[in-house]
């Protein structure tokens, strides 16, 4: 069993559903992350959450929508989705070191496998 | 322009002998961390090993340990007396300036496979 756990593993979705992902960390770690992994492309951040406080919205359109309702928990609403947003998400969590030049190990989960019909 | 390239896409390597996965990188700041992860066919990212740009030494973690050249810009990862279970893909990423919490910067990864 892994630290972050992802459900679903598989989601198949029409572009006018609406669907979640969730992520629920195991490690007492203070801040998760959203990833997408498409084919040929290398891993793209998407959202970061430090303390439930969202930090960083990497230039995400917006039928994506991030929710850390506590530091265990990270959700991603998804609605209206396009044929190019089928990829792997993977939700990853750190525990983040304050100040200084101290580097946080991040851990991921086994990531939802996403396609958009 | 990319922040770290890996230029190999694919590798095959002999059961037991070393493999050495090339990753170069472009940073214009001073603190940094440069991390390997392995990612199996089942999709999970595992991390592997880690290196600070402050670091005097090489890190390393068990058969794997990372060559990092700073004034290269060059932080490739080593594993030694490789096994069948050591094929996956293989990714370099960078995260620029320590503390809180900030995404990493992936490369697009090198495909391993070892053979028996």
């Amino acid at each position: 069993e892994t630290g972050v756990t992802q459900t679903p593993r598989h989601l198949v979705m029409g572009m006018t559903n609406k669907k979640s992902l969730k992520c629920e960390q195991h490690l007492g770690h203070n801040a998760m992350y959203w990833y997408k992994q498409s084919a040929k492309k290398p891993l793209e951040l998407m959202f970061v959450y430090n303390f439930k406080e969202q930090t960083e919205n990497n230039s995400v359109p917006s039928r994506f929508s991030p929710e850390c309702p506590n530091s265990s928990h990270l959700f991603l609403h998804l609605h209206t989705l396009q044929p190019e947003d089928s990829a792997l998400y993977l939700c990853a969590s750190s525990q983040a070191v304050a100040g200084g030049h101290g580097w946080d190990i991040q851990y991921f989960g086994a990531g939802t496998r996403l396609s958009v019909l | 322009a990319q922040k770290i390239t890996q230029t190999q896409p694919g590798m095959f390597v002999q059961e037991k002998e070393a493999v050495t996965l090339d990753c170069t990188y472009d940073t214009s700041d001073q603190s940094y961390g440069l991390f390997w992860y392995k990612q199996p066919s089942s999709g999970e990212m595992i991390f592997l090993i880690y290196q600070g740009s402050y670091d005097e030494q090489n890190a390393t973690e068990g058969r794997y340990s990372l060559n990092f050249q700073k004034a290269r810009k060059s932080a490739n990862l080593v594993i030694s007396a490789s096994q069948l279970g050591d094929s996956a893909m293989y990714f370099c990423a960078m995260r620029e300036s320590g503390g809180g919490a900030d995404g990493l910067t992936f490369g697009k990864g090198t495909h391993l496979i070892i053979q028996p």
